[in-house]
């Protein structure tokens, strides 16, 4: 069985720009996470997704936004790139009983200069 | 969520047994304690959780005392593929939505040594 997928593995921009990374989740999951990872941090959660609908959003700002599709992939969508969101993007889905075990896909790492 | 604390760096030799012990002091009622582990370049992955006494599955063991204000990760007989980092995060895994995310701190950077 396959598991969380990303794309793209890594992406390159500049500031200013827009990006967009995507998520398909283990198949019968319908929950879905994104966290951001900065070198020598761990994962700080940025939006959860339940059936379609954001159902939480962490400390990030608004040019931060996603949503997930009918068949539980997710975009994340980052406008107006600054220096400070490079970082490995991490999408995890979950089943809905138990949140506190999520599967991690393998991650975007996005540079912006 | 409860924050924890847990060692920044731990090193260890092949063959031995690794104990990380993780502080929670304000640890809720209905919070449960999990484990991930990760590599460079991966996102984490799930090893274990439990919420009193002992917990056992293929990988690790986890202890848990009465007060369930710390908890430590054993990991048996570590080789050099089991350096990584070692996250210890608290919360309720059964709340409703699952609004808060996971919260992971700067977790334990374990390097196992020949």
């Amino acid at each position: 069985d396959a598991g969380v997928t990303q794309s793209p593995t890594h992406l390159i921009k500049t500031r200013g720009q827009h990006v967009t990374l995507r998520c398909s989740p283990i198949s019968g999951h319908k929950s879905v996470s994104w966290y951001q990872q900065v070198l020598g941090q761990g994962p700080q959660f940025i939006f959860q997704y339940y059936e379609k609908e954001e159902r939480g959003r962490g400390n990030f700002p608004d040019r931060f936004s996603a949503r997930q599709f009918p068949n539980y992939s997710s975009e994340l969508n980052v406008n107006a790139l600054l220096l400070g969101d490079s970082a490995l993007y991490l999408c995890a889905s979950s089943l809905a009983r138990n949140r506190n075990e999520q599967f991690f896909g393998p991650g975007t790492r996005l540079t912006v200069l | 969520l409860a924050k924890t604390t847990q060692p920044i760096s731990m090193d260890s030799y092949e063959g031995q047994e690794v104990n990380i012990t993780c502080s929670h002091n304000n640890i809720a009622t209905n919070d449960y304690i999990t484990w991930y582990q990760q590599f460079p370049s991966q996102g984490p992955r799930f090893i274990i959780q439990g919420y009193k006494t002992k917990v056992t599955n293929e990988v690790a063991s986890l202890f848990i005392p009465a007060d369930r204000k710390s908890s430590t990760l054993s990991l048996p007989r570590v080789s050099l593929s089991d350096t990584a980092v070692y996250y210890c995060l608290v919360g309720d895994p059964y709340s409703g939505g699952g609004a808060d995310g996971l919260t992971f701190g700067k977790g334990t950077h374990l390097i196992i040594q020949p």
